[in-house]
């Protein structure tokens, strides 16, 4: 089955640009999209196909895609995007669909 | 507004069945796929398989194919998980997610349901 790779923690300063990394074999040919969890609370969706931004979402928050990495990047960091970050496609072949493992977003 | 609402917290006995429900709300709910997504203690989400409420067509992961059945009553607006003889690694968080129109996302979650198996 397709992996999804992401570090286990990130961590910045405020004011600073996060990046946060998911890698898969040749996961630029895929869709991928991104939610944030904080502490007690349901994931939220923050970017769509690669780099979309639903109705809601600060533009800090952006996504790209190629190759075999996609990354979402969150620029001038505040301390209420600590969060978990958890990367995500479907395989429409299978018609699984995957998260990555999440990544620990930890503001300094 | 869209919402999807879980049944409360469980707290069940190894060996003992359950059934746990997401009512969706303010859409129709036979046009979007359900999902169901397993968050165990500390861990990560874990996709555990879909529902297509109009026809009940369903898709498991191969981690969750046969441990547990995902079934909907599109007359209520309702999509269910359900054990049959619970374990206690089942213990965890779990969340129904409404799949977008293309279905490859989630753009809209329940509030989650605890399962909590112990002896």
């Amino acid at each position: 089955s397709y992996v999804l790779t992401q570090p286990p923690s990130v961590s910045v300063a405020p004011g600073k640009t996060a990046r946060i990394t998911c890698g898969g074999n040749n996961i630029g040919s895929k869709s991928v999209h991104w939610y944030q969890q904080k502490p007690g609370q349901a994931p939220v969706l923050v970017i769509y196909y690669d780099s979309d931004r639903p109705s809601g979402i600060p533009e800090r928050f952006s996504g790209s895609n190629s190759g075999n990495t996609a990354t979402l990047t969150i620029s001038r960091v505040e301390a209420g995007d600590e969060a978990d970050y958890y990367c995500q496609v479907w395989d429409s072949s299978s018609d699984h669909l995957m998260f990555g493992g999440g990544t620990k977003l930890t503001v300094l | 507004e869209v919402q999807l609402v879980q049944s409360g917290a469980e707290v069940k006995k190894p060996g003992e069945s359950l059934r746990i429900s997401c009512k969706g709300s303010g859409y129709s709910f036979t046009s979007y796929w359900i999902s169901w997504v397993r968050q165990m203690p500390g861990k990560g989400l874990e996709w555990m398989g879909r529902i297509d409420p109009s026809d009940s067509y369903t898709n498991y992961s191969p981690s969750f194919q046969g441990h547990v059945t995902i079934s909907a009553d599109k007359s209520i607006s309702t999509a269910y998980l359900q054990w049959s003889s619970l374990k206690a690694s089942d213990t965890a968080m779990y969340y129904c997610a409404r799949h977008s129109g293309s279905g490859s996302y989630f753009n809209y979650w329940g509030q989650g349901t605890l399962v909590t198996v112990s002896s």
